[in-house]
């Protein structure tokens, strides 16, 4: 199975901040790779495919980049809604496999 | 509106079974991939399984690879779990979602969730 490695695990950040997560895959997926953000008791929210397509209604100040096995979301201007957790996950191969998780919290 | 319920869940020995369902309402379930995702304690997201919309296609994550079946019954809107020989690493919360079938876009119902301790 494809494993993929989120860094950080968590972050403290304040609004305004520029955030960066990267998501390292252990083989080349192309582009097969998407980015949720999850808040607490709640399914994941789809924001990112293909490595870097927005998802209709996300707001641009999300971004996503890379290819084959390194990548990044980035959040340009932090805002008060986007302290969540953040799961990249690969569509390359089954079995389908998430990151580890990055929670992004008010610093 | 539309939501999946999931139930099931219990405290079970290792090596032991259980099956969780999945009921959904609101949407045309048929029409949808479903898939169970797993939480443990303070853990990730780990994906555990996919049936495709007509049940002709099943996938697993390695971990569970054998121990566990996916189904459906779209005449009844329910989605199972069938999970044999369970082991302590199958503790977690289960959670059923509707999606694509290679990622949770679009109509995506995600369910709160059943817990499954496996404890001697």
């Amino acid at each position: 199975a494809i494993q993929l490695t989120q860094s950080p695990s968590s972050l403290s950040a304040s609004v305004g901040d520029r955030v960066t997560i990267t998501c390292r895959a252990s083989q080349g997926i192309s582009r097969a790779l998407a980015w949720y953000q999850q808040k607490p008791g709640k399914g994941p929210n789809f924001l990112i495919y293909d490595a870097s397509t927005l998802e209709s209604g996300v707001p641009s100040r999300f971004s996503g980049s890379g290819s084959g096995t390194d990548f990044t979301l980035t959040i340009s201007s932090l805002q008060p809604e986007d302290f969540a957790t953040y799961y990249c996950q690969q569509f390359k191969s089954y079995p389908l496999t998430f990151g580890g998780g990055t929670k992004v919290e008010i610093k | 509106q539309a939501h999946v319920v999931e139930s099931g869940g219990g405290v079970v020995q290792p090596g032991r079974s259980l099956r969780l369902s999945c009921a959904a309402s609101g949407f045309t379930f048929g029409n949808y991939a479903m898939h169970w995702v797993r939480q443990a304690p303070g853990k990730g997201l780990e994906w555990v399984a996919v049936i495709s919309y007509d049940g002709d296609n099943r996938y697993y994550a390695d971990s569970v690879k054998g121990r566990f079946t996916i189904s459906r019954d779209n005449s009844k809107k329910m989605l199972y779990l069938q999970m044999n020989s369970l082991t302590m690493e199958d503790t977690a919360v289960y959670h059923c979602a509707s999606g694509e079938e290679w990622l949770f876009r679009g109509d995506v119902y995600w369910g709160q969730g059943t817990l499954v301790t496996v404890s001697s």
